[in-house]
């Protein structure tokens, strides 16, 4: 199975700062990468797939990067709604496999 | 208005059987696949299987000896069972669908989330 490794674990960012998260894959997942945003309570949101697409509807400030085995996740300008969990996941291979997380906290 | 919604017993013994049923609106499971992802709390979560627009299904290998899924088409219903329960199968249990955009399907890139079903494993 591809090991997906996240980090930081958790971070702590002030409103209007950019933060980014990284993602590491244990091989080649050719951009098969997704982002979603789980906030407390509820299910993950599709933020970014193919590693840089946007999905529908989550605004400009989100943007995903990255090839081979390592990707990030930047949110510009935080906003206080971003407070949430943020999981990566790649769908290159059987089984999917998701990172572990990054909590997002505010300053 | 796409939707899912998981449906399911809360609490299930140790060593018995799971069965959860995801009821879907708004879309066809004729036309779309729908997996079942699984996340204990404060975790990352699990793939566990998905059962493809054509009825053919795929498995997570680390669950596959314990798991089915099947449906009702006629029904919009996509069903779990999972047996030999244990402590560390407790979580929320999703039903997700792939996205497609409408000229391609994102084979897995999960768009729809259902609300999830909280499963405790305990006697």
């Amino acid at each position: 199975d591809i090991q997906m490794t996240q980090s930081p674990a958790s971070l702590s960012a002030s409103l209007g700062e950019t933060v980014t998260i990284e993602c590491r894959a244990s091989e080649d997942i050719y951009s098969n990468l997704a982002w979603y945003q789980q906030k407390p309570g509820n299910s993950p949101q599709l933020l970014i797939y193919d590693a840089n697409s946007l999905a529908d509807g989550v605004p400009s400030r989100f943007s995903g990067s990255g090839s081979g085995t390592q990707y990030s996740l930047k949110i510009n300008s935080l906003q206080s709604e971003d407070v949430a969990s943020y999981f990566c996941q790649q769908y290159n291979n059987y089984p999917y496999t998701f990172g572990a997380g990054t909590k997002l906290e505010l300053k | 208005q796409v939707q899912l919604k998981e449906s399911g017993p809360g609490l299930v013994q140790p060593s018995e059987t799971l069965s959860l049923t995801c009821t879907v609106s708004g879309f066809s499971l004729t036309s779309y696949s729908v997996s079942w992802v699984r996340q204990p709390s404060g975790k990352g979560p699990e793939w566990m299987g998905r059962m493809w627009y054509d009825g053919d299904t795929a498995y997570n290998s680390a669950l596959k000896s314990r798991l089915s899924i099947s449906r009702d088409t006629s029904k919009n219903q996509v069903f779990l069972k999972m047996n030999s329960l244990q402590t560390d199968d407790t979580g929320t249990y999703y039903c997700t669908r792939d996205y497609y955009d409408g000229t391609y399907y994102y084979v897995g890139v999960m768009d729809a989330w259902g609300q999830g079903a909280s499963v405790t494993v305990s006697s």
